[in-house]
């Protein structure tokens, strides 16, 4: 079963604006981390916060944490085309080593 | 480096028929992951390996699957008399350890359909 939900399911932006997607979970996590998918195949990492951690940045990515709402937003800054893709999030807890994902949001950049 | 291979890439089979998926994980990292990712169902958890523990089993759907790892490194995810339902795309993971928080790197995943 899933962890939680992400939200929007999907976003359509033109490019140069920014898109933001959250994420909610349930339980109690060590870590957040984002994931990036094309063309439904492989994933690809793209940032992890950990639990004691509000806010993180990687180049146009910006990753927050709020633990005490269980959520997580990530904004992508000034998007560009090849930013279109399917965006998870994916918790991982002390009661295993497994990461539990949401449902994604698939975000289409227009050039 | 090389990064996670999976092979096939993608696998159609005859329901009742048994399959075999292969993860060769990056090179060094002990830790070894499979998912598995369906329309219905998302991206789910199956097993886990960690260097010579034994592995945790709790997301495997049935008894129909099951997961080897030999010498620490490649793992095999065999489905045994696959079913309709089987049809997904399944995903292999590695990363440096466990026990402590690290990224996953994925592979480019195997998709089977069963037809």
């Amino acid at each position: 079963s899933q962890q939680g939900e992400e939200d929007p399911q999907a976003l359509s932006i033109q490019e140069g604006e920014n898109a933001t997607m959250n994420c909610s979970y349930k339980t109690s996590i060590n870590n957040l981390q984002w994931y990036r998918q094309n063309s439904g195949r492989g994933l690809v990492h793209l940032i992890l916060i950990r639990s004691n951690e509000r806010e993180k940045h990687s180049g146009r990515l910006r990753v927050t944490l709020d633990t005490s709402k269980k959520s997580s937003s990530l904004l992508i800054t000034a998007s560009r085309a090849a930013d279109t893709a399917s965006y998870f999030c994916a918790t991982g807890s002390n009661a295993g080593n497994m990461l539990t994902f949401g449902g994604g949001t698939r975000l289409m950049v227009k050039p | 480096g090389a990064g996670v291979s999976q092979s096939p890439s993608n696998k159609v089979t005859e329901k009742g028929k048994d399959v075999e998926l292969r993860c060769d994980p990056i090179s060094g990292h002990t830790a070894l992951y499979w998912y598995r990712q369906s329309l219905g169902q998302g991206l789910e958890f199956l097993i886990y390996f960690q260097g010579n523990s034994a592995p945790d089993k709790s997301g495997l759907p049935s008894d129909r699957f099951s997961a080897e790892r030999t010498g620490g490194s490649v793992s095999t995810l065999t489905i045994q008399r696959t079913q309709q339902e089987d049809s997904a795309v399944y995903l292999c993971a590695s990363s440096r350890t466990s026990g402590t928080i690290y990224e996953q790197y994925f592979g480019p995943g195997t998709r089977l359909t069963v037809t």
